[in-house]
């Protein structure tokens, strides 16, 4: 099983600023990560998929970058409406599996 | 409208059943492949299972394997979860999504069905 880690586990961020979350994991997953973003009482919303590709309507402040084992998403410049937990998953091998989350909350 | 929609969540005993179905609408449901995911009280997303889009093939998490089965009804456009043997881990929001037309990442869900095992 490919084991996803994210870093940190909690980002505390002032509105405008930039915001680097981190996704490493245990075995190559080339660029086959997605990034999710989800907030209090709601499902999951698809942010990027293949590691760099954002999703239909997903702001451009928003950008993936990196494969193999060490990924990250970046959100150049945070509005309020940012503030969520973000998770990635790997589908590159079974079982799919998803990090444990990066909370970024207001700083 | 493009949605999916979960029900048959509830309170049951360790050891007891439960079905989930996720119906689908708004787009040709029997061309993409589909999931379960869950997330337990306060913590972090968990894959569940994966079927293909015609149902010939379907995939586990170690943790639910042989007790759990994900089945679907393409001439009804529903998803199922049949879950046996509960536990009290296996409480959850249960998730049903559907899949990229070429791979595994999940770009619409539905709003989750809670399940709780207790006694």
């Amino acid at each position: 099983e490919i084991v996803m880690t994210q870093s940190p586990a909690t980002l505390s961020v002032s509105p405008g600023e930039r915001a680097t979350l981190s996704c490493r994991a245990s075995q190559s997953v080339a660029s086959h990560l997605a990034w999710y973003q989800q907030k209090p009482g709601q499902a999951p919303r698809l942010l990027m998929y293949a590691a760099s590709t954002r999703a239909t309507g997903v702001p451009a402040r928003f950008s993936g970058s990196g494969s193999v084992t060490e990924l990250t998403l970046t959100i150049s410049s945070l509005q309020s409406e940012d503030f969520a937990v973000y998770y990635c998953q790997q589908y590159k091998n079974w079982p799919l599996t998803f990090g444990g989350g990066t909370k970024v909350e207001i700083k | 409208e493009v949605q999916l929609l979960e029900s048959g969540g509830g309170l049951v005993q360790p050891g007891g059943s439960l079905r989930l179905s996720c119906a689908a609408s708004g787009f040709t449901f029997s061309t993409y492949a589909m999931t379960w995911v869950r997330q337990a009280p306060e913590e972090g997303l968990e894959w569940v299972s994966g079927i293909s889009d015609s149902g010939t093939s379907t995939f586990y998490a170690d943790s639910v394997k042989g007790r759990f089965t994900i089945s679907r009804d393409n001439s009804k456009n529903t998803l199922f979860l049949q879950m046996n043997s509960l536990r009290a881990e296996d409480t959850a929001v249960y998730y049903c999504a559907m899949a990229a037309i070429t791979n595994w990442y999940f770009d619409l869900w539905g709003r989750g069905t809670l399940v709780t095992v207790s006694s």
